[in-house]
Order: C-alpha cells, then sequence, then structure tokens
C-alpha cells in the first residue's frame, strides 16, 4: 500500500495559463475525491469518481475546470485559463468499495500558486 | 447549507495534558464523523472515525459522539509537542450525498513543553 500520490506537488503559473495536475489513488480504491482548500479553511468537496464514472461536480467548479478518470484507475484535474482566485492546494482522496468505504485517505495534494 | 463548526483557536495545552477539541453539525441525517490532523503545509491525515453514538477509543485518542445534540468530540491525553497541529472535524452525509465530506475550518491546537 503506497498511499496516494500526486503530481506535481508544487505548481506555479501564470494567469491565463491552463494546468493539469495528476491523482494516483491506493490500488483497488475505486472512490476517488477531489477537494480544494485555501489557507484558514478546511478543504471542500469539489468532485467524486466510482471507477469511470463522475459522480458529482460541485457548484464550486466553473466551467474551467474538467476532471477525468478514464480507466477508473488514476485521475486528472485540469483548469484552463487560471485565476489567482484558484490559488490553492488541491487535494485528492481515495477510498475503497465496502464497509469501510465511508473512510477517505488523501494524497499529498498540489499546492498551485498563480501569479 | 449543511455546515460543520469548530473552534479555531488556538487551543494550548501543557504537555501531558488532555486535549478536548470540539466539533457541531447541522445536518441531522449525517451518519459518519472523522477527525483528521493536519501539520502545516501538508495534507491531512486520518486519525479517527466514529459512526455511532458513544465513545471510540484509539491509543491516546478518543472520539466521541452524541447525534442528538449533534456533536463530535476528541480527547487526547498526554498530549506531546508532536500532536501540535491543525485538527479538522468532517461529516458526512447521509442519503445522496453520503460520499462527500463536510470539513470545519479546524482548531490549531499547540502542545507546549
Amino acid at each position: 500500500d503506497t498511499g496516494v500520490s500526486q503530481n506535481p506537488r508544487h505548481k506555479i503559473t501564470k494567469r491565463g495559463q491552463n494546468v493539469t495536475f495528476r491523482c494516483d489513488p491506493i490500488s483497488e480504491h475505486n472512490r476517488l475525491y477531489w477537494y480544494r482548500q485555501t489557507l484558514g479553511q478546511g478543504p471542500e468537496f469539489l468532485t467524486y469518481f466510482q471507477n469511470e464514472a463522475q459522480l458529482e461536480k460541485s457548484r464550486l467548479l466553473s466551467d474551467r475546470f474538467s476532471a477525468e478518470r478514464p480507466k477508473g484507475s488514476f485521475s486528472t484535474l485540469e483548469i484552463q485559463r487560471t485565476e489567482q482566485g484558484d490559488s490553492a492546494m488541491y487535494l485528492c482522496a481515495s477510498s475503497p468499495q465496502g464497509g469501510s468505504s465511508r473512510e477517505q485517505y488523501f494524497g499529498p495534494g498540489t499546492r498551485l500558486t498563480v501569479t | 447549507q449543511k455546515e460543520v463548526e469548530q473552534n479555531s483557536g488556538p487551543l494550548s495545552v501543557p504537555e501531558g495534558a488532555i486535549a478536548s477539541l470540539n466539533c457541531t453539525y447541522s445536518d441531522r441525517v449525517s451518519q459518519s464523523f472523522f477527525w483528521y490532523r493536519q501539520y502545516s503545509g501538508k495534507s491531512p491525515e486520518l486519525i479517527m472515525s466514529i459512526y455511532s453514538n458513544g465513545d471510540k477509543e484509539d491509543g491516546r485518542f478518543t472520539a466521541q459522539l452524541n447525534k442528538a445534540s449533534q456533536y463530535v468530540s476528541l480527547l487526547i491525553r498526554d498530549s506531546q509537542p508532536s500532536d501540535s497541529a491543525t485538527y479538522l472535524c468532517a461529516v458526512r452525509g447521509g442519503g445522496g450525498s453520503n460520499y462527500k465530506l463536510t470539513f470545519g475550518k479546524g482548531t490549531l491546537l499547540t502542545v507546549n513543553p
């Protein structure tokens, strides 16, 4: 069990550029979640996948955000035309199917800074 | 709007003391409750989960749940300086939203040597 991994760990980009983050969940975890955390706040839910199906997308996600999980394994989160307000820690979590599926385990996060 | 409220702190306790962290939630159909520890600049780490009313103990940690009062707490016994972190309360809803977590803003705990 190698844990949830995320890449890159840090990303600095200029306003207007596109960025893409990757998340590799714990192996055999079929549920994957994206959250965003800003300074002084708790993580806020963005979107949820069960296998390859994206089952919910938060109202926090504007049309500039898109997430995919094409084969039900890793996931990508893309932000188009970044804005300074997108600066945050982007967290990925995963959970298994079954009785313990209520517990979510977070990766190290990707810290995005938009200048 | 489903809310989770925590005292932001900081909560300061001496080494060896008991630290008590509290959390209230607004959604009565919530089913699952979690405490995460987050060190500065790091991601949240799951330390306790509780699903039924009462107490659940794991080492130095005890989680307490009272669904009637919509209240969750975390006790840390024999607090150590390494426990200094932000503690996040998270609630998983019932019904159709029973997969996403709603977090409080966290309570900053400082354990003084």
